[in-house]
């Protein structure tokens, strides 16, 4: 069952902030994060373990609420570089990954 | 370089013609996976496998086989082609699988298939 990504676009000047959301209906290992540029494969942000842990990645951090099987995504002070869409994968206890439908970011200067 | 291949990048074809799309990678990674990708529905599992001869159905199977002879060979089979699986499909790969906190997927670069 896909997870729900909010909101579905944002809209930000660079050095602005901004916060996208990930939700489940069903208990969740793990989330994953990953954003994709158009014409381009998907890459790697961070993955998000059982705990209530945050991480970081450059100036985009990340945490997960297991109680609340959700996870933020924070993209802070902006840059152009950040425009892309960004998806969630979370994992059930398997080795299955269920991505959400994506929250496309567009950074302008 | 350590990287995700696919082959074809782009692919035509007609409905019903057995095609096979490739996948292979270079970092000896026991687990590898295929997406598919639509507009407005995001990234969906097809198929994934933990190991050679370990193979496990995603959300979306249906109409696809995949064979793992070969650690690094992942091939996404379509049988008999329909138009519902035009698409841009993605195959991906990491160490162990999913469940660690270092289990990064490296995605290839896609496939964009068209089945008229």
């Amino acid at each position: 069952q896909q997870p729900v990504q909010s909101p579905q676009a944002v809209i930000l000047r660079e050095g602005e902030d901004a916060v996208i959301n990930c939700s489940s209906s069903k208990a969740l290992y793990s989330v994953h994060w990953y954003r994709q540029k158009h014409g381009e494969a998907p890459v790697f942000l961070m993955i998000l373990l059982k705990g209530g842990e945050q991480k970081g990645h450059e100036k985009i951090s990340a945490s997960f609420n297991e109680k609340k099987q959700q996870s933020s995504l924070y993209l802070t002070a902006s840059q152009l570089s950040y425009s892309g869409t960004y998806f969630c994968g979370t994992r059930r206890g398997n080795n299955r990954l269920a991505f959400g439908k994506g929250n496309q970011v567009v950074v302008i200067p | 370089e350590a990287q995700v291949t696919q082959n074809p990048r782009y692919l035509i074809t007609v409905t019903g013609k057995k095609l096979t799309v490739t996948c292979s990678q270079n970092m000896n990674h026991e687990y590898m996976s295929w997406y598919r990708q639509d507009p407005g529905l995001g990234l969906r599992q097809i198929y994934y496998s933990m190991n050679v001869e370990v193979t496990d159905k995603g959300d979306v199977p249906e109409g696809y086989k995949v064979s793992r002879k070969e650690k690094r060979n992942f091939p996404l089979i379509l049988e008999s082609p329909s138009p519902n699986q035009t698409s841009l499909y993605f195959c991906a790969s990491s160490l162990y699988g999913l469940a660690g906190p270092t289990d990064t997927q490296y995605f290839g670069p896609g496939t964009r298939l068209t089945v008229l």
